[in-house]
C-alpha cells in the first residue's frame, strides 16, 4: 500500500545550526499534512500541519514546506537546541481516511 | 486543558489472556483514534471512532477492537495475547468533525508486554 516514507533515519546536528528533515509521500490524494516530534516515553507532539493549498507554513522556529509536485514534505528547525533532540515523523491524510505515519527521523542535536 | 490520558501506562500479560486500554480524551474532542507503535513497524492505525462509531479500521486482526462511549471515552480490547501484541498503543483525539481537518494530540501511551 502508499505510505508515508523518511529520506534518512538519523540526522545529528550542532546546536545551534539549522536542521533539515525531509520526508517523501506517494499518495497524490493526500491534502493535510503534519509534522509530529516524539521524546523518549511520550507520545508524539504536534508540531505543525499544513494543507495541500499551501506552499509553506511557519511556526516558532519551525517551517514546514510542501512540494506537490514531486511529493516531498521537509521540516525546518531553525537554531536547534539540546531539547530539540527526539524522533520527528511526518504524517499525511487523505479526506475520509487515518493519519498515515512515516518511520520517523532521529534528530541528535550536540552541544 | 488537560491533555489526552490512557490508563494504564504499563502492563505486563501472559500469552493467551486478554487486555483493556482506556483512553480520555481532550474535552470537546470527538474523535478517538488508536495506533500500535513497534520499533520495527512504527506507528500503525488501528481505528478511529466518533461518535461512537467506527469511522475507520486499520489492518488488523479481530482480536483487536475497540469502542467509544456517549462521553467520547474509549477502550481498545485486545483478546488472546501474542507475543508479536508487545508495543506501545497509542490514543490520540481530535475534533474530528466533518472535513474540518485537525490534528491528532497523542497520549504518553500504554506499554503493552506479552510474556
Amino acid at each position: 500500500g502508499e505510505s508515508v516514507g523518511l529520506h534518512l533515519p538519523t540526522l545529528s546536528v550542532q546546536e545551534g545550526d539549522n536542521s533539515i528533515i525531509n520526508c517523501a509521500y506517494s499518495n497524490s490524494a493526500s491534502d493535510y499534512f503534519i509534522w509530529y516530534k516524539q521524546e523518549s516515553g511520550k507520545g508524539p507532539q504536534f508540531i505543525i500541519d499544513i494543507r495541500s493549498n499551501m506552499d509553506k507554513r511557519q511556526g516558532q522556529r519551525v517551517t514546514v514546506l510542501l512540494n506537490k509536485t514531486v511529493k516531498h514534505l521537509s521540516l525546518q528547525i531553525a537554531a536547534t537546541q539540546p531539547g530539540d533532540s527526539a524522533v520527528y515523523f511526518c504524517a499525511e491524510n487523505q479526506a475520509g481516511t487515518a493519519l498515515i505515519f512515516g518511520k520517523g527521523t532521529t534528530l541528535s542535536v550536540s552541544s | 486543558k488537560a491533555g489526552v490520558t490512557q490508563t494504564p501506562r504499563y502492563l505486563i500479560k501472559t500469552r493467551g489472556q486478554q487486555v483493556t486500554l482506556s483512553c480520555s480524551p481532550i474535552s470537546g474532542h470527538r474523535s478517538v483514534s488508536w495506533y500500535q507503535q513497534t520499533p520495527g513497524q512504527g506507528l500503525q492505525f488501528l481505528f478511529e471512532y466518533f461518535s461512537e462509531t467506527q469511522r475507520n479500521k486499520g489492518n488488523f486482526p479481530g482480536r483487536f477492537s475497540g469502542r467509544q462511549f456517549s462521553n467520547s471515552r474509549s477502550e481498545m480490547n485486545v483478546s488472546t495475547l501474542e507475543l508479536g501484541d508487545s508495543a506501545l498503543y497509542l490514543c490520540a483525539s481530535s475534533l474530528g468533525s466533518g472535513d474540518l481537518k485537525s490534528p491528532l494530540h497523542f497520549g504518553n501511551g500504554t506499554r503493552l508486554t506479552v510474556t
